[in-house]
């Protein structure tokens, strides 16, 4: 079975901190999808990346940065110099890669990483 | 914006009626998939569609059903409602290639007296 575990339930910094989100997860599947969204109070989940199970490069955008380990299987998301618009509930998720059509290509979310950045 | 829209945004209903929350998706997604997200939890697959047919469906019992339409809308359906549907209803949209990203509307919010 596929699992998504973040253990940070809570983090709070300090506005142009580093801040580092964690997550791990649990699968069989040899190909697979990762994913993080932001989820604002507002209610949304705003996609912010996805990255196959072959591509280990990691990845930046702007502030955002994500490190893609398979041999810990880790997909950790670091934010630079946050600001207070960073504030929200951060998910990481996970789905397999179905190669045929009957296959449901659901997502796997881990419990959430409220993250606040105080002025 | 992602194109996906849901309505009501919010809703009230007592135990054992039943709702039915809507999704429109983004113009050419072909696959619909609602999640269920309890408050402090992260979201949970309930049941995807493609063209118009259920395409998996997860731990969730028969009461809640679906349907999707050619018009790229579709609905979740909520019977005999119980105390803890109270959450989150997502729907989310995307292409079917069985890779793509699935963006999310921005909710239904159901609460169950």
């Amino acid at each position: 079975a596929q699992k998504v575990t973040q253990a940070q339930t809570e983090i709070s910094v300090v506005e142009k901190e580093d801040v580092t989100l964690d997550c791990v997860y649990e699968t069989r599947d040899t190909t697979y999808y990762l994913f993080w969204y932001k989820q604002p109070p507002s209610g949304e989940l705003v996609f912010l990346i996805r990255r196959n199970s072959f591509d280990e490069q990691n990845e930046i955008s702007g502030r955002y940065s994500w490190n893609f380990q398979k041999s810990t299987s880790s997909f950790n998301f670091t934010i630079t110099a946050s600001q207070v618009v960073d504030s929200a509930v951060y998910f990481c998720a996970l789905s397999e890669a179905p190669f045929i059509i009957q296959g449901a290509q659901k997502l796997v979310f881990g419990q959430g990483t409220r993250l606040t950045i105080n002025p | 914006e992602t194109g996906v829209t849901q309505s009501p945004t919010h809703l009230i209903k007592t135990r054992g009626q039943q709702v039915t929350l809507r999704c429109s998706s983004q113009s050419g997604h072909n696959t619909v998939s609602w999640y269920q997200q309890a408050l402090g939890q992260g979201p949970q697959f309930i049941f995807q569609y493609y063209r118009e047919e259920e395409n998996g469906r997860g731990n969730f019992p028969p009461r809640f059903s679906g349907l999707q339409f050619p018009n790229y809308s579709s609905e979740l359906n909520v019977n005999a409602l119980e105390l803890d549907d109270s959450a989150l209803y997502l729907c989310a949209s995307s292409p079917w290639t069985g890779k793509e990203t699935q963006y999310f509307g921005p909710g239904t919010r159901l609460l169950v007296l």
